[in-house]
């Protein structure tokens, strides 16, 4: 069950758009279309941000938007905005009827 | 409103056991499947198992498979986290999470727990 492989550190300046991977294998990311996304601001619970590689829950903002390509999903945040700024995680449902989670990529909006 | 809350955190030995605990309120408890994820210290999230609506599917972690037993009560609307053998690096913030849509969709407070000595 290894951890999913995300970029520790992105950046972006206000309007701008920025792009995070996730990046699995056959066994997970790219067996399954059960990616998903997490937002977490320091000190505060994880929100579901993407679900289903490409689906986002009622009241996320379509700023947010997901794709998958072989074994690397990937997350756009377009139009970044200073609230955006907080850790992001990935997620996969994999081969062994688990969980795995992506080690998280911390945004920095500058 | 909608909401999870988990309790029985708190310091353990090393080896010692605890129970978590998570009251599902605002919904139908029994509709849904639940988790655990967990988070140490400035670390990201893991998840820990998995129990499906009427307890018939259970999966769990490699890293708590043995030590770990999730139950849940629909009647009590709650869910369980049995920890046993508790160990250093079982240190963390334990979420409870409700699973809809095959993602984590809304989670609980978290509830922490801390193995030392």
């Amino acid at each position: 069950q290894s951890a999913l492989t995300q970029p520790a550190s992105v950046s972006g300046s206000p309007g701008q758009s920025i792009t995070i991977s996730c990046t699995g294998t056959s066994r997970d990311v790219g067996g399954y279309n059960y990616v998903s996304w997490y937002q977490q601001h320091p000190g505060k619970t994880p929100k579901l941000m993407i679900y289903e590689v490409s689906n986002r829950p009622s009241g996320v903002s379509n700023r947010f938007s997901g794709s998958k390509s072989g074994n690397t999903a990937s997350l756009t945040i377009s139009g970044l905005q200073a609230e955006d700024e907080a850790d992001y995680y990935c997620s996969s449902y994999t081969s062994s009827t688990t969980w795995v989670f992506g080690g998280g990529t911390k945004l920095t909006v500058l | 409103q909608v909401q999870l809350m988990e309790s029985g955190g708190g310091l353990v030995k090393p080896g010692g056991s605890l129970r978590l605990s998570c009251a599902g309120s605002g919904f139908t408890f029994s509709d849904f499947y639940m988790t655990w994820v967990r988070q140490a210290p400035g670390k990201g999230l893991e998840w820990l198992s998995y129990i499906s609506s009427s307890s018939s599917t259970i999966y769990y972690a490699d890293s708590v498979k043995g030590r770990f037993t999730i139950s849940r009560d629909n009647a009590e609307k709650s869910l369980y986290l049995q920890m046993n053998s508790l160990r250093a690096e079982d240190t963390a913030i334990y979420y409870c999470v409700r699973f809809r849509l095959n993602a984590f969709e809304m989670w609980g407070q978290g509830t922490m727990v801390t193995v030392s000595s």
